[in-house]
């Protein structure tokens, strides 16, 4: 397996305008998380699929930030609008455990908007 | 506020030398802390768990300790290489089967040839 696919790697975009973050978990992995890092907060969890379902969105920071799971296999996190404070890197992780004790990470998105 | 706190923030040591980072959570209850690598550009990947009943682990080079009466780890790089240049990110969990983690800031190490 080549690990959990993250595309694109960069993405700069001007606000205002839709992102579309793309992520290929591992085969066989039930759980799937996306993550934000920033310098300011670290590594911050948005939200998280179970068997494709979305379980937990609470930290999604505001309703211009939407994820769906259409199928195991593809996972997208949409911004619309973006903002400049959106600016970040974005990781997804899938997991074979809800604790994440097996979590494998992607290579991550860096998303900047000018 | 946060309730993972990593020391120092960031160090530079000499290729070949060792060098310790500090964890200190105050996270309860207490599941497992694990000690992520994140190389520039990459995704965090892990390179210990601990238990609340393990005391030390190792992999490699990398040797974490767990104090759980203290609520403190370390990690301890031994004869570093230019590749262990990366963030270290020290993460606790409460609950073996909670998917949220606290995590901290991180411990930025820039090895020196």
């Amino acid at each position: 397996d080549a690990g959990v696919i993250q595309s694109p790697r960069h993405e700069v975009t001007e606000m205002g305008q839709e992102v579309t973050l793309r992520c290929k978990p591992i085969s066989g992995h039930d759980y799937l998380f996306w993550y934000r890092q920033t310098m300011m907060r670290g590594l911050e969890l948005l939200i998280y699929f179970n068997n494709n379902v979305p379980i937990d969105d609470s930290g999604m920071p505001e309703d211009r930030f939407s994820a769906k799971m259409p199928n195991a296999s593809f996972s997208t996190l949409k911004i619309q609008p973006s903002e400049p404070r959106d600016s970040a890197v974005y990781f997804c992780a899938s997991s074979s455990d809800r604790g994440q004790t097996e979590a494998f990470f992607g290579q991550g998105t860096r998303l900047t908007v000018v | 506020k946060n309730q993972v706190e990593q020391s120092p923030q960031s160090l530079i040591i000499l290729e070949g030398k060792n060098c310790t980072l500090q964890c200190n959570y105050t996270v309860s209850p207490f599941s497992n802390l694990r000690w992520y690598k994140q190389d520039t550009g990459r995704g965090p990947v892990s390179l210990t768990i601990m238990t609340f009943s393990e005391n030390t682990k190792s992999n490699g080079r990398y040797t974490a300790t767990l104090d759980a009466d203290t609520k403190q780890s370390s990690l301890h790089i031994t004869a570093s290489q230019l590749s262990d240049s990366a963030s270290y990110i020290c993460v606790v969990s409460a609950n073996s089967n909670d998917y949220k983690l606290s995590f901290g800031a991180g411990t930025t190490v820039t090895v020196r040839a």
